[in-house]
């Protein structure tokens, strides 16, 4: 069976400081596909990064970056020096196939603070 | 980058009312939609996975009677609550795929359902 893991439900920062955000997910596949989404207060989703299972190297694009760690099965994603503007639900989620719904995380809830 | 609107944003009507929300996809083709639905501070759940020209495809726990989906184009697809209730009540959203089937899916905006 297919699962995401958001362990953390809230976290709280000041701005400035670094948060990283956890996911570990379950799949019975060798070839999967991982994806972080950002949901503002609006509610649209905001796609950040898609990552396959092949792919291990670590990924940077400007203050984010995302730690993918087959090993243990996590797929991290790290905010350095947060904003107020990266207050959000962050979700991971864990495609099987290429053309497969998403199976999400249940988010982890992100309040930076001025 | 590719579209995906979806519509109207914000409903709120009256128990018994039907309700349809469009998805439809502005600049590809898309031969599967899906569609969520995310109760507040919850996660997104996916209800059915729409394909062009075909039957739609339930998950478990999903009412089909209920929830009529329709994708009887390329670029759209629609989602009928009948008979809406207040535990209908929900941000639904929807998202689509490119032809070829590569990821990442395409979302809409989500459409908030409020059911007095």
């Amino acid at each position: 069976a297919q699962k995401v893991t958001q362990a953390q439900t809230e976290i709280s920062v000041v701005e400035k400081e670094d948060v990283t955000l956890d996911c570990v997910y379950e799949t019975r596949d060798t070839t999967y596909y991982l994806f972080w989404y950002k949901q503002p207060p609006s509610g649209e989703l905001v796609f950040l990064i898609r990552r396959n299972s092949f792919d291990e190297q670590n990924e940077i694009s400007g203050r984010y970056s995302w730690n993918f760690q087959k090993s243990t099965s996590s797929f991290n994603f790290t905010i350095t020096a947060s904003q107020v503007v990266d207050s959000a639900v962050y979700f991971c989620a864990l495609s099987e196939f290429p053309g497969t719904a998403l199976i999400f995380g249940k988010g982890t809830t992100l309040s930076v603070s001025s | 980058g590719a579209v995906v609107s979806q519509h109207p944003s914000w409903v709120i009507c009256k128990s018994g009312t039907s309700v349809k929300i469009e998805c439809r996809s502005l600049d590809f083709q898309a031969t599967t939609m899906f569609w969520y639905r995310q109760f507040p501070k919850q996660s997104l759940m996916l209800m059915a996975t729409s394909n062009e020209g075909s039957k739609a495809t339930y998950e478990q726990g999903v009412e089909k009677d209920k929830f009529l989906i329709n994708h009887a184009s390329l670029t759209l697809s629609t989602l009928t609550v009948t008979s809406a209730h207040p535990e209908d009540s929900s941000f639904y959203i929807c998202s689509a795929l490119e032809e070829g089937g590569n990821q990442p899916q395409h979302f809409g905006d989500g459409t908030r359902l409020s059911i007095l």
